[in-house]
C-alpha cells in the first residue's frame, strides 16, 4: 500500500542553525501539506501545497520557513534559522484531489532545537 | 473560522468495554468535511474515516462506528468492545471546502483513549 515517508525520523540541531525535512508523498497525489504538533499538543496546520506554489499557509508558516518541490517526488520544509519554540514533530501529508479529499500522514520526523 | 472541540481529554475503560469520544466542530460553510485521525503511542497519524457534511449516515466498521449529527454539529466516534491495541490519542478534524488548492485540516485537541485489562 502506498505510503507517505520522511526523512530523516530525528533532527537535532542548534539553535539558529537551517534544517531541511524531506517528505515523500504518496506518488499519484497532487496536493501536500506540512503539520507540527508540539508534544503533547494537536496537530497544527501550516502549509498546503499544490500545483508548484503554496496554496495557504497559517500564521506560523513565517519568513522563516518555506517549502520546495525539488523533483518529481520529494517535498521539503526548509527551517531556515531554528528557534527553541520549532521543537516539534513535523508530519508531512499528501492528498490525491484537493477539497475535502483524505489526507494521508507521513510517520513525522522529531525536531529538538537545543 | 472553523474549530473543532474534543472536550474529553483523557478516557480509562477496561478492556471489552464500550467507549465514545465526543467531537464537537464549528464552520460557517455548508459544505464541509469530517474525518478521526488514531495517533497510537509509535506517534504516526492513522486515518481512519471521512465524511462530507451532505451524508448524514451512520457507519459502522468493524469495531468501529460513527455518529454524524449536523443538527448538534457533532461527529461521534463509538468503539465497541474496546481492547488494549486501542490505546491511543484520537483526533478530530475538520477542512472546509476551498476553490483552487488544497484545504487545511483544522485538528482537535484530541482524546488520549487508555484501555485497561
Amino acid at each position: 500500500e502506498p505510503e507517505v515517508t520522511q526523512t530523516p525520523s530525528h533532527q537535532v540541531t542548534q539553535m539558529g542553525q537551517e534544517v531541511i525535512l524531506r517528505c515523500v508523498p504518496i506518488s499519484n497525489h497532487l496536493y501536500f501539506y506540512w503539520y507540527r504538533q508540539i508534544l503533547g499538543q494537536k496537530v497544527e496546520f501550516l502549509v498546503s501545497f499544490y500545483n508548484n506554489e503554496i496554496s495557504e499557509k497559517s500564521e506560523i508558516f513565517d519568513d522563516q520557513f518555506s517549502v520546495e518541490r525539488p523533483d518529481g517526488s520529494n517535498f521539503t520544509l526548509k527551517i531556515r534559522s531554528t528557534k527553541l519554540e520549532d521543537s516539534a514533530m513535523y508530519f508531512c501529508a499528501s492528498s490525491g484531489r484537493g477539497n475535502g479529499d483524505t489526507q494521508y500522514f507521513g510517520p513525522g520526523t522529531r525536531l529538538t532545537v537545543l | 473560522a472553523q474549530k473543532v472541540t474534543q472536550a474529553q481529554t483523557e478516557i480509562s475503560v477496561v478492556e471489552k468495554e464500550d467507549v465514545t469520544l465526543d467531537c464537537v466542530y464549528e464552520t460557517r460553510d455548508t459544505t464541509y468535511y469530517l474525518f478521526w485521525y488514531k495517533q497510537p503511542p509509535s506517534g504516526e497519524l492513522v486515518f481512519l474515516i471521512r465524511r462530507n457534511s451532505f451524508d448524514e449516515q451512520n457507519e459502522i466498521s468493524g469495531r468501529y462506528s460513527w455518529n454524524f449529527q449536523k443538527s448538534t454539529s457533532s461527529f461521534n466516534f463509538t468503539i465497541t468492545a474496546s481492547q488494549v491495541v486501542d490505546s491511543a490519542v484520537y483526533f478530530c478534524a475538520l477542512s472546509e471546502a476551498v476553490t483552487g488548492g488544497g484545504n487545511k485540516l483544522t485538528f482537535g485537541t484530541g482524546t488520549q483513549l487508555k484501555v485497561e485489562l
